[in-house]
């Protein structure tokens, strides 16, 4: 198997406040993790692509001051939104790869089941 | 620049109908890869298939079926006899060098 945990499942908090959202790949080792952010009603987009060891790639248009993504091992990656305010409130998704093998291993992402972020 | 372009937005059926989704991809590259997933109201999302692009042949698994034509860059998606347990939104995605990108889902009601 290949599964993905996200926690939490959904959280709200205060304006200005900072919230921790963690990627865990449960019966592999994720050399590669991905962030993504669903508006409602609208497409995933990626966010930052995050290797385990090393800075986390941002997409264009992404601060990532205020997104910090930690890969501090082969099973964890977590989002930080710092400060957030209402117009972060979305879906946030990760999704991870396995460890390198192979030729297309990067084209296999196993979705976790997203974070609902709910700002007031 | 890669794109995939979902032009239904929404589609709403009876059920037992047949329903084809549709999904137009842009890139440069030769090798890259399609998928479809399905993300029901919980959120989830849930991979439905892959296809390399040098993989043409049309793939059948029960009710779903994929017709990918690179000759259109198409890669559409059918559902036959539908069932209200198919209403969700089915996104199509391309992916380059582990990137994906989504189109847009597509909503789909099955009455």
């Amino acid at each position: 198997g290949a599964v993905v945990s996200q926690h939490p499942s959904w959280v709200i908090c205060k304006s200005g406040t900072s919230v921790k959202i963690e990627c865990r790949s449960l019966d592999f080792q994720a050399t590669t993790m991905f962030w993504y952010r669903q508006f409602p009603k609208q497409s995933l987009m990626l966010m930052a692509t995050s290797n385990e060891g090393s800075k986390a790639t941002y997409e264009q248009g992404v601060e990532k001051d205020k997104f910090l993504i930690n890969h501090a091992s082969l099973t964890l990656s977590t989002l930080t939104v710092t400060s957030a305010h209402p117009e972060d409130s979305s879906f946030y998704i990760c999704s991870a790869t396995k460890t390198r093998a192979g030729t297309d291993w990067l084209n296999e992402q196993f979705f976790g089941p997203g974070t609902r972020l709910t700002v007031l | 620049a890669q794109k995939v372009t979902q032009a239904q937005t929404e589609i709403s059926v009876v059920e037992k109908e047949d329903v084809t989704l549709d999904c137009v991809y842009e890139t440069r590259d030769t090798t890259y890869y399609l998928f479809w997933y399905k993300q029901p109201p919980s959120g989830e999302l849930v991979f439905l298939i892959r296809r390399n692009s040098f993989d043409e042949q049309n793939e059948i698994s029960g009710r779903y079926s994929w017709n990918f034509q690179k000759s259109t860059s198409s890669f559409n998606f059918t559902i036959t006899a539908s069932q209200v347990v198919d209403s969700a939104v089915y996104f199509c995605a391309l992916s380059q060098g582990g990137k994906l990108i989504f189109g847009q889902g597509t909503e789909l009601s099955v009455k």
